[in-house]
């Protein structure tokens, strides 16, 4: 598809259970991010991608969370152990990089929704 | 440190009337864009309306347009003839042009249009 694509939509996951979030961006961003947003709440950065490296992961709230990108595309954010407090969606967005300008228009997917009961 | 900073929580508007969200932040870069974007209780997040920093003229789409004062680090959205389909979370952002190109967010403010 042309847009950035999320999978799974919704995960209802037990406590202390693995998940993986995965994220497409447009092809051709080469910047992806990904943001945490809780109940109409604003967003939390958690990491951003510049090709496949990760210049910037200061939002990963704990050492359970954990994401990749790999060929430049496709990145998936890893929560191992989940607890009750990381039910939230979870946002990604990709973007071209403008030269001296930062980042360009973010394209938003339509967020993995994750509750861990 | 970069900051975007949004005061008002959450605003309502009569149909057909103009609002006016406020947005301010903090850089030392000279040249950089800002963005609104809204996020309809559907969730998918969209822009809105973008200003390139170096450009005095403030930018207009249709009903929504900017008033930048770059001195004053002041990026506020008016919209004009509001309609319920306007009714969302906008967000002001900054994505720092040094760095780590840290994409910052401001916490948002709710819309409410009143029939």
């Amino acid at each position: 598809g042309a847009g950035v694509s999320q999978s799974p939509s919704n995960k209802v996951t037990e406590k202390g259970k693995d998940v993986e979030l995965r994220c497409d961006p447009i092809s051709g961003h080469t910047a992806l991010y990904w943001y945490r947003q809780s109940l109409g709440q604003g967003l939390e950065f958690l990491i951003y991608f510049q090709g496949n490296s990760a210049p910037d992961k200061s939002g990963l709230p704990s050492d359970r969370f954990s994401a990749e990108r790999t060929g430049g595309s496709v990145s998936t954010l890893t929560i191992q152990r989940t607890q009750q407090e990381d039910s939230a969606v979870y946002l990604c967005a990709s973007s071209l990089v403008l030269t001296g300008k930062g980042t360009g228009e973010l394209f938003f997917g339509e967020g993995s929704r994750l509750t861990v009961l | 440190a970069q900051t975007v900073t949004q005061s008002q929580p959450e605003m309502s508007v009569q149909e057909a009337e103009t609002v006016t969200l406020s947005c301010t932040y903090d850089t030392s870069e000279s040249d950089y864009y800002l963005f609104w974007y809204k996020q309809p209780p559907s969730r998918q997040m969209i822009l809105v309306i973008r200003q390139e920093a170096y450009k005095q003229q403030n930018a207009t789409e249709n009903r929504f347009s900017v008033n930048f004062q770059k001195a004053a680090k002041s990026f506020s959205l008016k919209i004009s003839d509001s309609q319920l389909g306007d009714a969302a979370m906008y967000f002001c952002a900054y994505p720092s042009t040094s760095g780590t190109y840290k994409y910052i967010f401001g916490t948002g403010t709710r819309l409410k249009v009143l029939a």
